[in-house]
């Protein structure tokens, strides 16, 4: 069993529609949640980064981290066309040193 | 545009052969992880250095070694390469070797043939 298990989709939604990306884990001592977005084979790019559980917002993005349950989320609204790419999860114990990612999700938002 | 720079771009191959990949970290990280991103696959961790020195090592094979020199630019050396390590490597910097935020460089891309 992988650490971090992430649905690859694809995941294609009209634009305007509410998109919700998900991840679950196995490790309890993960504390740190972030997510990327990579687009078409590019560098990643951080987009949200939270600590231990709870929601953080920012514009049209929310990350929710739900410790009890191992699973974390990442909900877009009012998708773009422009938010087409893949969308990583990625996880961190407090004292550790590695990135633990999930293998992404590919979202395409249709005009 | 993260501030983390890699060069090639590009880098094409034959089998048998060694490149070496060179990353440097945005102004003020000093810690610089590696790693590999195959065709549907996630990012696979490679190694971690900080200040010059190795802080963590994942799943990387005996041919490949990186380093960080005083400058904090890192070199990932590949060698005896096989069709299999066609790839995309990306380099990503933080600020301390058990800092969170991450950024990451726009990668090289490896093909071997």
């Amino acid at each position: 069993q992988k650490e971090v298990e992430q649905d690859p989709g694809p995941l294609s939604v009209p634009e305007g529609a509410i998109v919700s990306l998900n991840c679950t884990y196995s490790n309890s001592a993960f504390q740190y949640f972030m997510w990327y977005r990579q687009y078409s084979r590019k560098g990643p790019e951080l987009l949200m980064y939270t600590y231990s559980s709870g929601n953080k917002e920012d514009g049209r993005f929310t990350a929710q981290v739900d410790k009890s349950s191992k699973y974390i989320s990442l909900f877009i609204r009012d998708s773009q066309p422009s938010d087409s790419a893949t969308y990583l999860c990625a996880m961190k114990e407090r004292a550790g040193n590695q990135f633990y990612f999930g293998t992404g999700t590919s979202l395409t938002v249709i005009p | 545009d993260s501030g983390v720079t890699q060069t090639p771009k590009h880098l094409i191959t034959a089998t048998g052969q060694r490149v070496t990949l060179r990353c440097s970290p945005r102004s003020g990280d000093l810690s610089v992880y590696w790693y590999q991103q195959s065709l549907d696959q996630g990012l696979q961790f490679l190694i971690q250095y900080y200040n010059g020195e190795e802080r963590a090592k994942g799943n990387i094979l005996e041919r490949f070694s990186a380093q960080q020199f005083p400058d904090l630019h890192s070199e990932l050396n590949l060698s005896s390469l096989e069709l299999g390590d066609s790839a995309l490597y990306f380099c990503a910097s933080t600020q301390s070797p058990g800092g969170n935020e991450q950024f990451f460089g726009p990668g090289t891309r490896l093909t071997v043939l």
